[in-house]
Parts: structure tokens; sequence; C-alpha cells
């Protein structure tokens, strides 16, 4: 069984850094590129970044870009967002993803970020 | 690619057939998927490649379009349908998705 477990959120003053992590299990890691996808509370879906499974292509939304860093540990079967100068817009709801070319079948639970002083 | 979802907010009873909208700021081929929210479970994928169900899709669902626009029709509702859908174009980054329709008991 596929599984993605999200960690690291928390509550952070604006300015502030944040690391989130994903432990994937239930499938080869390392064959997989991995996304970053985040919902702030009461909104829809916004795509924050992907990276594919050797680490080779990186791609971030503009929102993010120059603040977030993702990166990925295929020894530990873990993924990674690094979210530096956080903004009250970060505040959501973090999710990790496996990615597949035809859509997004395998989801983890989330993890919640609060960016608030 | 932004991507333009209607209604966002939709209500149906039971049995009925509803449609959900969704048009791309440029071609986008088929490369769209369709998503079901539910709160406490994980986002489900029902739609790939415009109209393609995705395994374990109810045959209720369908999809249909190419290029800038897409629609999601769902048949005989059941109340297990009621919830939130998004499109979400997969043709180039950055990935983008609809804003979202609520799907609601009338």
């Amino acid at each position: 069984e596929v599984q993605l477990v999200e960690s690291g959120g928390g509550l952070v003053q604006p300015g502030r850094s944040l690391k989130l992590s994903c432990v994937a299990s239930g499938f080869t890691f390392s064959n997989y590129g991995m996304n970053w996808i985040r919902q702030a509370p009461g909104k829809g879906l916004e795509w924050v970044a992907y990276i594919s499974s050797g680490s080779s292509y990186i791609y971030y939304a503009e929102t993010v870009k120059g603040r977030f860093t993702i990166s990925r540990d295929n020894a530990k079967n873990t993924l990674y967002l690094q979210m530096t100068s956080l903004r009250s817009e970060d505040t959501a709801l973090y999710y990790c993803a496996r990615h597949r070319t035809m859509g997004i079948v395998y989801w983890g639970q989330g993890v919640m970020v609060t960016v608030s002083s | 690619v932004q991507m333009t979802q209607s209604p966002s907010y939709l209500a149906a009873s039971p049995g009925e057939s509803v449609s959900i909208s969704c048009k791309a700021s440029k071609s986008i081929s088929n490369n769209l998927a369709w998503y079901q929210e539910k709160p406490g479970k994980a986002n489900k994928l029902l739609i790939h490649s415009g109209s393609t169900l995705q395994s374990g899709t109810p045959s209720r669902f369908s999809g249909s379009g190419s290029g800038t626009d897409f629609t999601l029709t769902i048949r005989s509702l059941e109340s297990e349908d009621f919830a939130v859908y998004y499109c979400q174009q997969y043709n180039e980054y950055p990935l983008t998705f609809g804003s979202g329709t609520k799907l609601e008991i009338k």
C-alpha cells in the first residue's frame, strides 16, 4: 500500500523558516517524481513544486520561487520542502503527492503550516 | 495556464445529473485531470486525459473535451458524490488547478 506521511508543520512567525518532510512507503520511491501541493484554509489547491526521481528536474510555482527548496533523499525514502522567508499567505495545508504524468493518484494526508505573529 | 472552473457552487438532488466546466487559457490538448475532495479523505483522481476514467471511478462519471474546453458530468447523482471537484492541467509547468466546484445536496 502506498503511503505518504508528512511532518514538520506548525506555527511560525513571518520571515522565519520551516522544513517539511514526507516519508514514502509501499513503492520504490527512487522511481518516481514527487510534488508538493498546498491548500490555504477555505481555498483551492495550489501546486508548489516538483522534483524528478533523480533530482535532475525541479520546478517551482512563481509564488514560492526563490524562497522554497524542494529536495529528496532516495536512500531515506523522504521528500523535503525547505521554506524560508515565510509569509502569511503561505499558511496552508501542505500535501506531498507522488507524481504521475496523467494526474496524481497518491496524496498524503497533509501537514498544516500557519504563518502568524 | 490559467484554469477557469464553473460554477463555483452547485446544488442538486440525488438522481439528477450535473455538469462542471473547466476552461484553459490556452490549449492543453487532453492533458486534464478531475479530482474529488471530501473531508477527511485523500483527494481522489477521477478522470485523466480529459475523458479516461481512473480505475475505480464509477461509470456515472464522465469527462469530455480537448484543447481549452472540458466538462465533467455526473449522471444519477448518489449521496457519496456530494463533494468538491477540481480540474487540473498537466500539459506544462507550473501545474495549475481550477478554483473548485462545491456540489451540495439540494
